[in-house]
C-alpha cells in the first residue's frame, strides 16, 4: 500500500514561532487531507487540500501531488496548537484512506 | 447542534464479550464515517456510510467486526466475539459531503478495553 511519511515526529516551539510539518506520500494521491489531534483526543478537520495552497488563519497548507508533498504551516504559534498533526491521503490505485503517524506538536509559554 | 455524539465514552469488557458502540452524526449529514485509533496502528478508517449504505468496508479488520446504519441519525459499529487486540479509541465522524472528503466533524470517541 501507499506509504505516508511525517516529520519531523516531533517539535517543541516556542510560543510565538512559526513551524513547518511535511507530509510524504509513496504513490499518486486523489486527496489529502490534514487532522489535528488536540492534548485531550478530540480530533478536528483543519484543511482538504488534495492540490494547491489553503489558509485558514494562522494555518495554511500547500500541496504539490505531482512531487507527492503537502506541507502544513504555522505561524505565531500558540499553546492551544499543541497536539498532533495527522496527513491522511486517498490512494489513487486502491482509493483506500492512508494515515501518517503524525507530527507531535508542544508549543510552550 | 450537539455534535457528533458517541456512546459510551469509555467501555471495559472481558475477552469474548459482544461489544457494540453507538454514534449519532450531525443532523442533515449524509456521510459517516468510522474510525480507530491504536499505538501500533495509528489511525484507521473501518467503514464509511453514505446516505445509509456501506461504501468503503474495506478497512473493517475482520468478521468480528460489523457495522450498521439503520438510518440517518444512528449507526453502530459491532465486535463480536471482542479480543484485547480491540482495545482502542474508536472515532465517529460525519459529513455533508459524498465520499471520504469534505470537513469531517468527529465525535468525542469510545475508549474500549477489552481484558
Amino acid at each position: 500500500g501507499i506509504q505516508v511519511e511525517q516529520s519531523p515526529p516531533d517539535l517543541i516551539l516556542q510560543e510565538g514561532a512559526n513551524s513547518t510539518l511535511r507530509c510524504n506520500f509513496s504513490d499518486s494521491v486523489n486527496n489529502l487531507q490534514w487532522f489535528h489531534q488536540n492534548p485531550w483526543g478530540q480530533l478536528i478537520n483543519l484543511f482538504y487540500i488534495p492540490s494547491g495552497t489553503k489558509q485558514n488563519g494562522r494555518l495554511s497548507a500547500t500541496t504539490v501531488a505531482t512531487e507527492r508533498y503537502s506541507l502544513l504551516y504555522i505561524s505565531s504559534s500558540q499553546t492551544t496548537d499543541s497536539g498532533v498533526y495527522f496527513c491522511a491521503v486517498e490512494h489513487e490505485g486502491n482509493n483506500r484512506l492512508a494515515f501518517g503517524k503524525g507530527n507531535q506538536v508542544v508549543v510552550i509559554p | 447542534d450537539a455534535g457528533v455524539i458517541q456512546s459510551p465514552r469509555h467501555e471495559v469488557t472481558e475477552m469474548g464479550q459482544e461489544v457494540t458502540l453507538r454514534c449519532k452524526p450531525i443532523s442533515g449529514h449524509n456521510s459517516l464515517f468510522w474510525y480507530r485509533q491504536t499505538m501500533m496502528r495509528g489511525l484507521e478508517l473501518l467503514i464509511y456510510f453514505n446516505n445509509n449504505v456501506p461504501i468503503d468496508d474495506s478497512g473493517m479488520p475482520e468478521d468480528r467486526f460489523s457495522a450498521k446504519m439503520p438510518n440517518a441519525s444512528f449507526s453502530t459499529l459491532k465486535i463480536q466475539p471482542s479480543e484485547p487486540r480491540d482495545s482502542a479509541v474508536y472515532f465517529c465522524a460525519s459529513t455533508s459531503g459524498t465520499g471520504k472528503w469534505g470537513t469531517q466533524y468527529f465525535g468525542p470517541g469510545t475508549r474500549l478495553l477489552v481484558l
